[in-house]
């Protein structure tokens, strides 16, 4: 069965500084790989996916992910954060077994401090 | 475009009232229908999914339930509510053979 594992439930970080969040899955075939940013009391919103091609996804807001297939990884990063990123990230993973599910990590809550 | 809508956008309740959230998709046809359930400061929990009109999975037996009585429209339902089942509630679509998903506002429900 797929899991994903994110290792940081909070990371907090000084405004303009490089932050990375981390997750890492399991599955033994393809994988389709999410990151999604939760505001408070919003709904969840995709910021990018990789589905197949260059293992370099970039998103939204200037973010990007690295798919790493050896390491079983799928990091989020960001060269400098704002005060706006100031949100929840979660990690999702789905593959063509189970296609119309989308398994999430717990999140990581990333504050961004002025 | 597609959008997605919920409501109400919250919701108090007692212990063992019923409850009806309602969740529709416009803008596409036949999509993928989940409810999930965040709890506070926890993750995504899924409830339910349903691929078509009349078929739904439960994912986590409990008493809550969930109807798609239209292609478009996707019903998450209570007889009775436990304190156990406040939270957000999230409803999401997808399109056919997709996999990513999109997330409606949500619905913060206090039971008391």
């Amino acid at each position: 069965a797929q899991s994903v594992t994110q290792l940081d439930s909070q990371v907090p970080v000084f405004e303009e500084a490089p932050v990375e969040l981390r997750c890492n899955y399991s599955s033994s075939v393809s994988v389709y790989l999410f990151w999604y940013v939760q505001y408070p009391n919003q709904g969840l919103q995709l910021l990018l996916k990789y589905l197949s091609g260059s293992t370099l996804v970039k998103g939204i807001n200037g973010f990007e992910a690295e798919f790493n297939k050896s390491q079983t990884s799928f990091h989020l990063r960001k060269p400098s954060v704002h005060i706006s990123d100031t949100a929840e990230y979660f990690c999702a993973v789905s593959d063509q077994a189970s296609y119309d599910k989308v398994i999430f990590g717990p999140g990581t809550s990333l504050s961004v401090i002025p | 475009s597609q959008t997605i809508h919920q409501w109400p956008a919250t919701l108090v309740q007692p212990v063992g009232s019923p409850l009806s959230l309602e969740c529709t998709v416009e803008g596409t046809s036949n999509p993928n229908l989940y409810w999930y359930r965040q709890a506070a400061g926890r993750g995504l929990q899924l409830l339910f999914y349903s691929v078509g009109i009349g078929q739904i999975s439960s994912e986590v037996p409990q008493n809550l339930s969930a109807s798609r009585p239209q292609d478009r429209q996707f019903i998450l339902s209570s007889k009775k509510l436990l304190l156990s089942d406040s939270g957000f509630y999230l409803c999401a679509w997808s399109g056919q053979h997709s996999y990513e998903q999109y997330f409606g506002p949500g619905t913060r429900l206090t039971v008391t």
